[in-house]
């Protein structure tokens, strides 16, 4: 079964600190997304890619930044956590134009 | 630039009742339009899609058709279940294989 993984389900981090939100994916896919979800707001793209060492501002991708050294694993950075970037974070793959996504579960971060 | 537009929810139902969640879009083009679907705890699934006008994409008894001229994408099922319960998401993807996704609709089904 073709998967897309979040490294973490929870995580709990204090303002000021670097994060790390990692996603790995086995489909040999071209392209990944980076999305957060926020009640009322829907899914809102922060950074995408559509190959390896590329990388394209989405449409909320300010205090963010991303990495792709290898085709299968897109990281998201925050490079200052802070409380307004409390939020459950989306990974997603896709094979190309016109076909759909392949989500992650996942990561509900919180910031204190 | 191109947009999403759902129905406000929550959206409550009793079992087997007649389900229509309505979808409409604004984009400069021919946009391929989906709808996801988001069960408690996890990440978003795809539940069906239409590429082009007058298409209709349908899955698990979910049925949803193009209608270029009035720009929707309206969601409907015949007799829900339960275990529908969750939150769907409407969405396009016009340029560059980027999905522009709608606020979503929580659909609550009572046994």
């Amino acid at each position: 079964d073709v998967k897309v993984t979040q490294s973490s389900r929870y995580l709990v981090k204090r303002t000021g600190e670097k994060v790390f939100l990692e996603c790995v994916q086995d489909m040999d896919h071209e392209n990944m997304f980076w999305y957060r979800q926020d009640p009322g707001l829907g899914l809102r793209l922060i950074y995408f890619s559509y190959d390896v060492k590329m990388k394209e501002k989405g449409d909320i991708p300010e205090g963010y930044s991303v990495s792709r050294e290898k085709k299968e694993r897109f990281s998201l950075i925050l490079e200052s956590a802070s409380t307004n970037q409390t939020s459950m974070y989306l990974c997603a793959s896709s094979f190309g134009q016109g076909h759909g996504y392949t989500f992650g579960s996942g990561t509900r971060l919180t910031v204190v | 630039g191109d947009s999403v537009t759902q129905m406000e929810g929550p959206v409550t139902l009793s079992e087997e009742a007649f389900l229509t969640i309505n979808c409409t879009y604004t984009a400069t083009g021919y946009p391929s339009l989906f709808w996801y679907v988001q069960y408690p705890g996890e990440g978003l699934q795809l539940l069906l899609k239409a590429t082009k006008a007058d298409d209709k994409g349908s899955n698990k008894g979910f049925e949803a058709t193009y209608r270029k001229e009035t720009t929707s994408f309206h969601l409907e099922k015949g007799s829900v279940q339960v275990s529908d319960s969750a939150v769907y998401f409407c969405a396009l993807m016009e340029y560059g294989n980027k999905l522009v996704f709608g606020a979503g609709t929580i659909l609550r089904v009572k046994s």
